[in-house]
């Protein structure tokens, strides 16, 4: 399958920092999701990116589908207690995603 | 709104047993997934349902069927498992193929 590189593996910040997570791919994609899981749960939707330089933001989360279009970042502004859990990248190629092995992010109050 | 529905939450089971993981969506999407995820690897695909009526082999399929029994519903079944399919499985839907994913809950599942 595709290998989606995703860094930083683990991140440790203060609360109210901002934080930045970024997925690479040698393939390229049509269409990069971001999701977000807490323990002992799904994956969760945050932002949907669907052509190369788009730049869209879901409240504090800014994501951007970059644009040799291998490549995607995930910003978090401000962050608070609750953004704590893992964050996975997919991209899409054909009809099929795959996905990155997510940024754990601990939010220190 | 429940979205995707995945039952078990939990299983334990012995090697050489059966079952059938469910997994139901009440978004009328067409197409429905299963995906296990493993330490320090990416959600892997086992098979996928692009619309009611089909069924095709992902990434990962060696060891499980699947069934979409209609268009809300699509059942993970492992016929004879093994300790390598310990895993959390999560099932995930979308209006059709190559569109954002919605995943349940998961299953956690271990086999001993």
């Amino acid at each position: 399958g595709q290998q989606l590189n995703q860094s930083p593996q683990s991140m440790f910040i203060q609360e109210g920092e901002d934080v930045s997570m970024n997925c690479t791919s040698s393939s390229i994609f049509n269409t990069w999701l971001w999701y977000k899981q807490d323990p002992g749960e799904g994956p969760v939707l945050l932002i949907a990116l669907y052509k190369a330089g788009e730049l869209t933001s879901n409240g504090r989360l800014t994501a951007q589908f970059g644009i040799t279009r291998k490549d995607s970042f995930l910003n978090i502004s401000a962050s608070i207690p609750s953004d704590v859990g893992i964050y996975f990248c997919a991209g899409r190629t054909g009809n099929q995603f795959y996905f990155g092995t997510g940024t754990s992010l601990t939010v220190i109050p | 709104n429940a979205g995707v529905t995945q039952t078990p939450k939990f299983q334990v089971l012995k090697t050489g047993q059966s079952m059938t993981l469910q997994c139901a969506q009440d978004m009328n999407h067409n197409s429905m997934y299963w995906y296990r995820q493993d330490p320090g690897m990416g959600l892997r695909l086992i098979y996928y349902s692009a619309s009611e009526g089909t069924t095709d082999k992902g990434e990962v399929p060696n060891g499980y069927n699947v069934s979409r029994l209609n268009k809300r519903e699509f059942s993970l079944r492992l016929e004879s498992a093994a300790p390598s399919q310990t895993s959390v499985y999560f099932c995930a839907s979308s209006i059709g193929q190559g569109e954002k994913l919605f995943f349940g809950s998961g299953t956690q599942l271990s086999v001993l």
